[in-house]
């Protein structure tokens, strides 16, 4: 059974920072690119970054760009999201998926979400 | 960086109703898209890829086509369960991007 487990969400004052991690299971998690997806109280689906199977792209919603980092490490079946100079407008669930292929293209495994909340 | 809008932003049909969802990339971006079904407070949900390929386990009152620049998630015959906000996402390319979403009610 595919599981995506998330973790390391809470509350966190601006400007601060914070490290999310997906911990994945039943699958070969160097097959498939990985993304976060975001979605704040009340609102739609945002993409937040995506890096390929091998790390050899990654990329950001210009939202996070420069603030946020995505990483992988095979060894422990997990993915990452460094989050820095958090700003209120960052609190939102956000969401761990497994792509369909190696390279991006879609989410067809979602983990079921970790919630962070960026306040004094 | 490619926009994605939807139409209409919600709708309320009957229990057996067509329903249908469009979607439009502001650029060029073939069959690359995708449709998810959102339920309250849960995860999304694949639906549709490739603009029409029937993601495994969805019912086939699901389907998706491309006309032109216009892409649409049709439901058959909408059942109590279909309940959810719908979102397209395109998968041309880095940065991927949703749509806004639709919220489907039972009228």
């Amino acid at each position: 059974e595919v599981q995506l487990l998330e973790s390391g969400g809470g509350l966190i004052q601006p400007g601060r920072s914070l490290r999310l991690s997906c911990t994945v299971s039943g699958f070969n998690f160097d097959d498939y690119a990985m993304h976060w997806v975001r979605q704040a109280p009340g609102k739609g689906l945002e993409w937040v970054s995506g890096i390929t199977w091998n790390s050899d792209k990654v990329d950001y919603a210009a939202s996070v760009r420069g603030r946020f980092t995505i990483s992988r490490d095979s060894a422990r079946n997990s993915l990452y999201l460094q989050m820095n100079s958090l700003r209120p407008e960052d609190s939102a669930v956000y969401y761990c998926g497994r792509d369909k292929g190696k390279f991006g293209e879609l989410l067809e495994q979602w983990g079921q979400g970790t919630l962070v909340t960026v306040s004094s | 960086d490619i926009q994605m809008t939807q139409s209409p932003s919600s709708v309320s049909v009957s229990v057996g109703d067509r329903v249908t969802i469009t979607c439009r990339a502001s650029q060029g971006i073939s069959t690359w898209l995708a449709w998810y079904q959102q339920k309250p407070g849960k995860a999304p949900k694949l639906l549709i890829y490739a603009a029409s390929g029937l993601q495994s386990g969805v019912p086939s009152r699901f389907s998706g086509s491309k006309s032109g620049t216009d892409f649409t998630l049709t439901i058959s015959s909408l059942q109590p369960e279909d309940v959810a906000t719908y979102y397209c996402q395109q998968a041309h390319s880095f940065p991927f991007s949703f749509g806004p979403g639709t919220k489907v009610e039972i009228k």
